[in-house]
């Protein structure tokens, strides 16, 4: 079945990168874009950006433009998602999601979600 | 950047109740050319990642109970829970996926009364 999973929490200081990792199995990597989607604690849902696994295109949200960078493994079958110059306000979860198909559709399936502390 | 509003923030139904959640967007999400409305419904339980429950404004994913509904067209939608469950207390969100970014709603609490 497809299946994303992704790495352990991760505890920061303030100014620090965090790099998460997203491992997709169950389909061809290529075949569907993956996107990265923060939740902070009892907060909706804020798209970060996305990567084209086929080519290796990159797109951010204008929030995080230039301070997050999303690659992909094609061998590993695995996207990355490095996020630097931390604030407490980044604690969140960080998700990775599957596009369903092409450049505009829903997401499914979705990784369990890594948490990330940034603390002093 | 298209925005999602939902209403009302919580809700609290009796079990066997109906429950109705609504979504507006700030812009039109259809597709006038194959008519589809660019509009996903998701539950969210407490630790866990948002579960896909209905695409294309109304059609229903693969496992999930008849009693999940979504409705609307344009920029107005509605996911109704007909007959609600215990299982079914989770937050609900709505995503638009028209155009990047693609963007949520800021989610629906349901609970039981």
């Amino acid at each position: 079945q497809v299946q994303l999973v992704q790495s352990g929490p991760e505890v920061k200081k303030p100014g620090a990168s965090v790099k998460l990792s997203c491992k997709a199995s169950g389909y061809t990597f290529t075949d569907n874009g993956i996107h990265w989607v923060r939740q902070a604690p009892g907060q909706s849902l804020e798209w970060m950006g996305w990567i084209n696994t086929g080519n290796g295109n990159a797109h951010y949200s204008q929030k995080f433009q230039g301070r997050v960078a999303i690659t992909r493994d094609t061998l590993a079958t695995t996207s990355y998602m490095e996020l630097n110059s931390l604030t407490s306000d980044d604690t969140a979860v960080y998700f990775c999601t599957r596009l369903k198909f092409g450049d505009f559709s829903w997401f499914d399936p979705w990784g369990q979600g890594t948490l990330v502390t940034v603390s002093s | 950047d298209i925005v999602m509003t939902q209403s009302p923030d919580s809700l609290a139904v009796s079990l066997g109740e109906r429950a109705t959640i609504n979504c507006k967007s700030s812009q039109s999400v259809l597709y006038t050319s194959n008519n589809n409305n660019y509009l996903a419904w998701y539950q969210q339980k407490p630790g866990q990642p948002p579960k896909l429950l209905i695409y294309w404004a109304s059609t229903r994913d693969s496992g999930v109970p008849d009693r999940f509904s979504g409705s609307g067209s344009g920029t107005d939608f509605t996911l109704t829970i007909s007959s609600l469950q215990a299982e079914d207390v989770a937050v609900y969100y709505c995503l638009q996926y028209w155009t990047s970014p693609q963007t949520f709603g800021q989610g629906t609490k349901v609970e039981i009364k």
